[in-house]
């Protein structure tokens, strides 16, 4: 059965600061991975997709994929207090989206 | 916004009814998945449906089922519902099955008594 691990916090980074969230997955032939952002009471909301290792960056937003390790991160610059949320990892495959359980962001101001 | 509707956005069950959930995928898209999430758990995958068929299926047992329409909207039925129904019921489109990028609709909440 395939896993996504998350660290499920809650993450405190003050304002302006780089907020990193990590995820990993145990289904080593995963090519599709995916972050999250879910506000209480919503429904996630795409912020960014990679499928190849390295960086992808769109933004404040920079996911990190590095299939070795099976690992993601996303980094978020310049951390306002609208970033607080739950950020969800998913990865792709047959079965649809496996999620881990989600990152809670507090941003202080 | 995505795109994708869906209905109702709450609803309220007794243990053994039965429930159906609606929803409209985003324009273009050909493809609908279903997620259960629980409080303060990610999405669970409870099927797909790709061009009206089911194309992938998570462990959810059959009272769980589900029909995707020519215009490639689906519904999610769930027969004699249980307690732990209870949680918020994710539709997602997208353009092709399995890996591609999904995008979600609200949610209907459902509270089974």
């Amino acid at each position: 059965q395939k896993e996504v691990e998350q660290n499920s916090g809650p993450l405190s980074v003050p304002e302006g600061a780089i907020a990193s969230l990590n995820c990993t997955y145990s289904d080593r032939g995963s090519q599709s991975f995916f972050w999250y952002r879910q506000y209480s009471g919503k429904s996630p909301e795409l912020i960014m997709s990679i499928y190849s290792n390295g960086d992808k960056e769109d933004g404040r937003f920079t996911a990190q994929l590095n299939k070795a390790s099976q690992y993601v991160s996303l980094l978020i610059r310049d951390s306002q207090p609208s970033d607080s949320a739950t950020y969800l990892c998913a990865v792709g495959g047959a079965d649809g989206l496996t999620f881990g359980k989600g990152t809670h962001l507090i941003i202080q101001p | 916004e995505t795109g994708v509707t869906q209905s109702p956005t709450h609803l309220i069950k007794t243990r053994g009814q039965q429930v159906t959930l609606r929803c409209s995928s985003q324009s273009g898209h050909n493809t609908v998945s279903w997620y259960q999430q629980a409080l303060g758990q990610g999405p669970q995958f409870i099927f797909q449906y790709y061009r009206e068929e089911e194309n992938g299926r998570g462990n959810f047992p059959p009272r769980f089922s589900g029909l995707q329409f020519p215009n490639y909207s689906s519904e999610l039925n769930v027969n004699a519902l249980e307690l732990d129904d209870s949680a918020l019921y994710l539709c997602a489109s997208s353009w092709r099955a399995q890996t591609d990028t999904q995008y979600f609709g609200p949610g209907t909440r459902l509270t089974v008594l």
